[in-house]
């Protein structure tokens, strides 16, 4: 069965640094992998997506994601954190399949940016 | 346009109440999608439905009815549910790709409807 592992419970970083959160998943063939963002009591929203191709994605406010078949790893970066960026992160799987319409969550990265 | 909204944002009920959650998508999504959401915790998937006709059920307490009258609006009506059924509950929806069996299918999400049950 597959999995996503999401190693950080919660990272703190001050405002303007660099990020990164980790995700691995566990899977055997291609994974199809997502990153969202939830902030509090809100919905989750879609950052980005892989498939397939080109590993490095782009999404939506300046966050981009790595795909490492090598590493079992989708780590999403962002070069410099705002404020706004606070909010909790989910990475997950789609497997498909047998697995339809399942997506599988990491436990999530709740994100504390300091002034 | 990305956009699933879910009414009410809040709602609040004693446990022999009935009451309805509603999802509404007009993307032309053919997928729809319930998932409960404790505190700190992500997502969990409670059903999904494919074409209108209920595709997943995980295992969920029958106090907990879906409901889908057409390709846009998805329903969860509840009825004497217990404290512990207090959680964010979520829609979402996705367009159907059977060439990659579901893999391919992204799901947007609504903001939610926060559920309090005394």
């Amino acid at each position: 069965a597959q999995s996503v592992t999401q190693p950080d419970i919660h990272i703190t970083v001050s405002e303007g640094a660099s990020l990164e959160l980790r995700c691995n998943y566990s899977y055997g063939a291609t994974p199809y992998l997502f990153w969202y963002v939830q902030s509090p009591g809100q919905g989750l929203q879609l950052l980005l997506k892989y498939f397939s191709g080109d590993t490095l994605v782009q999404g939506i406010k300046g966050f981009e994601a790595e795909f490492k078949r090598s590493q079992s790893s989708f780590n999403l970066r962002k070069p410099s954190v705002h404020w706004s960026d606070a909010a909790e992160y989910f990475c997950a799987c789609n497997a498909g399949g047998t697995s339809y319409g399942k997506l599988t969550f990491g436990q999530g990265t709740i994100l504390t940016v300091h002034p | 346009d990305t956009e699933v909204t879910q009414t009410p944002k809040h709602l609040v009920m004693g446990m022999t109440n009935k009451k309805s959650l509603k999802c509404e998508q007009h993307m032309g999504h053919r997928a729809m999608y319930w998932y409960k959401q404790k505190a700190k915790k992500p997502p969990e998937l409670m059903f999904v439905y494919s074409y209108e006709k209920l595709s997943i059920n995980e295992s969920v307490p029958s106090r907990f009815s879906p409901e889908c009258p057409n390709s846009s609006l998805l329903n969860l009506h509840l009825h004497a549910l217990q404290p512990e059924d207090s959680a964010l509950y979520l829609c979402a929806s996705s367009q159907i790709d059977g060439s990659s069996g579901g893999a391919r299918e992204t799901q947007y999400f609504g903001p939610g409807t926060r559920l309090l049950v005394l």
